[in-house]
């Protein structure tokens, strides 16, 4: 059964400094993987996918994520931090052992950003 | 605005007691899924209506049952409610049976006394 794990519950990092959000997977089929950010009293919004095409995939808000299968990695970064980003980001993999597409997510992680 | 609408945003109610949560897609979106997220137990895959049938099923309580009707939304219904059923209610679709990008609602908060 596919799962993810989330490094780190809590991730702080200084205004303008490098964001990096830890995700592994766990998946007997190649899988599809999702990063998605919830801001405070909203729903989840959709940041990247990646579906086997390019490894390295470019989301919104100047987010990306890496996709290494030897490392069953797929972690989020973005060079230079912004106030704006201070929210929850998901990991999910798409459960592709049913008949349907349900989404498997971490536990999360919640991003803080000082000035 | 995800496109994906979902009423009530907050529902207060009674141990014991039955409500119903409301979801519509996107339009032109036939898949539609429900979640539950809560402090414990994170975020869930409940059930998955495609275009008015049951598609994937996950941690879904007895309880609790989900219909999508002829004009595609959907209805999650929780019933004879307990105090561990507070949690958030989301609600996502997507263009087809196996498409992998859902798009979320903005959920609804249940909370039980």
């Amino acid at each position: 059964a596919q799962s993810v794990t989330q490094l780190g519950s809590h991730v702080s990092v200084s205004e303008g400094a490098l964001v990096l959000l830890r995700c592994n997977y766990s998946s007997s089929v190649p899988p599809y993987l999702f990063w998605y950010v919830q801001y405070p009293n909203q729903g989840l919004q959709l940041l990247l996918k990646y579906t086997s095409a390019a490894t390295l995939v470019k989301g919104i808000n100047g987010f990306e994520a890496e996709f290494k299968k030897s490392e069953t990695s797929f972690h989020l970064t973005k060079p230079s931090a912004h106030m704006s980003d201070a929210a929850e980001y998901f990991c999910a993999v798409s459960d592709r052992n049913q008949a349907g597409t349900a989404l498997i997510f971490g536990k999360g992680t919640t991003l803080s950003v000082s000035s | 605005d995800s496109g994906v609408t979902q009423t009530p945003k907050h529902l207060i109610t009674a141990t014991g007691q039955r409500v119903t949560l409301r979801c519509s897609p996107r339009s032109g979106d036939l898949s539609v899924y429900w979640y539950q997220q809560s402090l414990d137990q994170g975020l869930q895959f409940l059930i998955q209506y495609y275009n008015g049938e049951e598609r994937a099923k996950g941690n879904i309580l007895e309880r609790f049952s989900a219909q999508q009707f002829p004009d595609l939304h959907s209805e999650l219904n929780l019933s004879s409610l307990e105090l561990g059923d507070s949690a958030l209610y989301f609600c996502a679709s997507s263009v087809g049976e196996l498409t992998y990008e859902q798009y979320f609602g903005p959920g609804t908060r249940l909370t039980v006394t």
